[in-house]
């Protein structure tokens, strides 16, 4: 079956612009996550979505937002973006009956 | 947030030696999960663990959830060179929403 899939593979904004990512989870996964990855910080956790309610947030600021849809796909957005948003952001999803995340392979996101 | 510690940082070995690396927290966590990850591409599960003591493995990978239930442990028997990689460590304390990852153990295999 076919994996968690995260469009764009790569991204390139000026600061001060937006951007909205996109993630397509495992067909039946109704969770979806979302991480940024930097080398300074490792993963961190930015939101979980579960049937189109986020349930959890990490501790990053009110620019970065996100939505799920009906369909279990995920979208986040940033706003306002800086040059410390450079990173990989990776979106996750699992089944109902696991913990076991699946991650796709990022989106990675250059803030020039 | 929080972040686990995973120690060692980086490791480097000869192509059939055993590794090990761990991670601790100072929170009680529920769901210990290990990941691999290769350059470029988002990390990949290798094992879950639900239960404090619980010893699982996957072909060469051996994971334990510390029965303290703030640390867990990943051996890997006669590494090959498509080991390499960085390896997480990921926990959660609630009902499973929410992970915290490990700072990553990059793995070095020399044939």
């Amino acid at each position: 079956k076919a994996g968690v899939t995260q469009t764009p593979r790569y991204l390139i904004k000026t600061r001060g612009q937006q951007v909205t990512l996109s993630c397509s989870p495992i067909s039946g996964h109704r969770s979806v996550s979302w991480y940024q990855q930097t080398p300074g910080q490792g993963l961190q956790f930015l939101f979980e979505y579960f049937s189109e309610t986020q349930r959890n947030k990490g501790n990053f600021p009110g620019r970065f937002s996100g939505r799920q849809f009906s369909n279990s796909r995920s979208e986040m957005n940033v706003s306002t973006l800086e040059l410390g948003d450079s990173a990989l952001y990776l979106c996750a999803s699992r089944p109902v009956s696991d913990y076991g995340y699946t991650f796709g392979s990022g989106t990675r996101l250059t803030v020039v | 947030g929080q972040q686990l510690n995973q120690s060692p940082q980086s490791m480097f070995i000869q192509e059939g030696e055993d590794v090990s690396m761990n991670c601790t927290s100072s929170s009680i966590f529920n769901t210990w999960l290990w990941y691999k990850q290769d350059p470029g591409e988002g990390p990949v599960l290798l094992i879950a663990l639900y239960k404090a003591g619980e010893l699982t493995s996957n072909g060469r990978l051996t994971a334990q959830f510390g029965i303290t239930r703030k640390d867990s442990f990943l051996n890997i028997s006669a590494s090959i060179p498509s080991d390499v990689g960085i390896y997480f460590c990921a926990g959660s304390s609630n009902t499973g929403n929410q992970f915290y990852f490990g700072t990553g153990t990059s793995l070095t295999v020399i044939p």
